[in-house]
């Protein structure tokens, strides 16, 4: 079984929708991140978590707000879909801040 | 300016051959380094952490130079395999900050 997953791997939604995104991992790391990847652009930080009581912006947290329901699951949402958040969303978790991250395999979503 | 800055390629080499790809990052804060590899609509899988004493890894050598503040990864004697968009990441401390990605395509 993979050590990160995502639901779900692809998504349809209209603007004004109310969208969540699910990340769990399996690997016990403390940190979690969320982050979208446009072409041309590399990967932008939206949200981070560092253990269930810790919330923090990222690059571009404007239009999302994030839950860390608990150690392993770490929620994006989307509280109102526009079309330029369609992107390809990626969870990722680090078990120190030096340490390389581990992500998940990705969300596609697209805001008609 | 972005933060961490590669050339996006693409690259395209012969099999065997060896390629060099370089980054530029800006925070001299910066605190630690990694390249990822990136297969077409796949998630990002760690490569390498890069060291200031150069790390080598079978065919692959990275190398970092904090005076500079500049990264580099070689790939030696290169496979169809290596095929993929390579990505320099640097950690500030509390976030990472990722470059675009250089493309790299080895043809037979």
């Amino acid at each position: 079984d993979a050590d990160v997953t995502q639901t779900p791997r692809n998504r349809i939604t209209k603007t004004g929708k109310r969208i969540m995104l699910e990340c769990s991992q399996t690997k016990g790391h403390d940190r979690m991140y969320w982050y979208r990847q446009d072409p041309g652009l590399g990967l932008q930080l939206i949200y981070y978590s560092f253990d269930v009581k810790d919330i923090n912006k990222g690059e571009i947290s404007d239009g999302y707000s994030v839950s860390r329901q608990a150690q392993a699951k770490f929620s994006l949402s989307l509280e109102s879909a526009i079309p330029n958040q369609t992107a390809l969303y990626f969870c990722a978790t680090s078990d120190l801040a030096a340490s390389g991250q581990y992500f998940g395999p990705g969300t596609r979503l697209t805001v008609l | 300016r972005k933060e961490v800055e590669q050339d996006p390629g693409p690259f395209n080499v012969p099999e065997g051959a060896t390629v060099a790809f370089n980054c530029t990052y800006s925070n001299s804060a910066s605190q630690s380094f990694f390249w990822y590899r990136q297969d077409c609509r796949k998630e990002p899988k760690l490569l390498m952490s890069v060291y200031s004493s150069g790390n080598e890894d079978g065919r692959f050598t990275a190398q970092l130079n904090r005076a500079s503040q500049y990264i580099s990864l070689l790939i030696r004697d290169s496979k169809l395999s290596d095929s993929a968009t390579y990505l320099c990441v640097v950690n500030r401390g509390n976030d990472m900050r990722f470059g675009a990605g250089t493309r790299l395509t080895v043809k037979p």
